[in-house]
């Protein structure tokens, strides 16, 4: 029984690249979410999937954030031409059929 | 909206302390509550929950009741120990979301 797992856990990137997040849920879970985490800050809503609904991106800061989630299953978070205070911890998380969301190990971006 | 609001850190307790880390909430309805908690170097870790009004949710040695009037999960342990140095997040489901508090670090020296 796997978790949730993220790759890359580190991501050094230059200011005005595009990045690209992965996130694999738990096998059978039909909600994922993406949050960021930045320093010393609380966890901020980015996106939510569940199941073939259209997502909720209610939370995503600008237009240079995307995700898409293929097959239900595998989540990719995209952000374009990142900035400075795109460095933070991008954490995913999965839920099944109870209100509990289980999350990964998060990737850590730097942005240069 | 709702929210949740816990105490700010860090909190720094010794070995064999008892602890107490205060969370209130603002809500309509009665959402489940939460415990997370995040290691030094990993992710959120669901510590333990409450889904309704008087319900105690416990895991570790941590406890925490759901106290409707006066709308607190607050997070307790008797005896804390090294290992339990980590991020402490309060939090609330709302609409298949997670509302969380900004999370309370704690220190515990040996």
């Amino acid at each position: 029984g796997a978790g949730v797992s993220q790759s890359p856990s580190n991501k050094v990137t230059e200011k005005g690249k595009d990045v690209e997040l992965r996130c694999d849920p738990i096998s059978g879970h039909t909600a994922l979410y993406w949050y960021r985490q930045s320093l010393g800050q609380g966890l901020e809503f980015l996106i939510y999937f569940q199941g073939n609904s259209a997502p909720d991106k209610s939370g995503l800061p600008s237009d240079r954030f995307s995700a898409e989630r293929t097959g239900g299953s595998v989540s990719t978070l995209t952000i374009q031409r990142t900035q400075q205070e795109d460095s933070a911890v991008y954490l995913c998380a999965s839920r099944g059929g109870t209100d509990t969301q289980y999350f990964g190990p998060g990737t850590r971006l730097t942005v240069l | 909206g709702d929210s949740v609001t816990q105490m700010e850190g860090p909190v720094t307790l010794s070995e064999e302390a008892f602890l107490t880390i205060n969370c209130t909430y603002t809500a309509t309805g009665y959402p489940s509550l939460f415990w997370y908690v995040q290691y030094p170097g990993e992710g959120l870790q669901l510590l333990l929950k409450a889904t309704k009004a008087d319900d105690k949710g416990s895991n570790k040695g941590f406890e925490a009741t759901y106290r409707k009037e006066t709308t607190s999960f607050h997070l307790e342990k008797g005896s804390v120990q090294v290992s339990d140095s980590a991020v402490y997040f309060c939090a609330l489901s709302r609409d298949d979301k997670i509302i969380f508090g900004k999370g309370t670090r704690l220190h515990i020296l040996p």
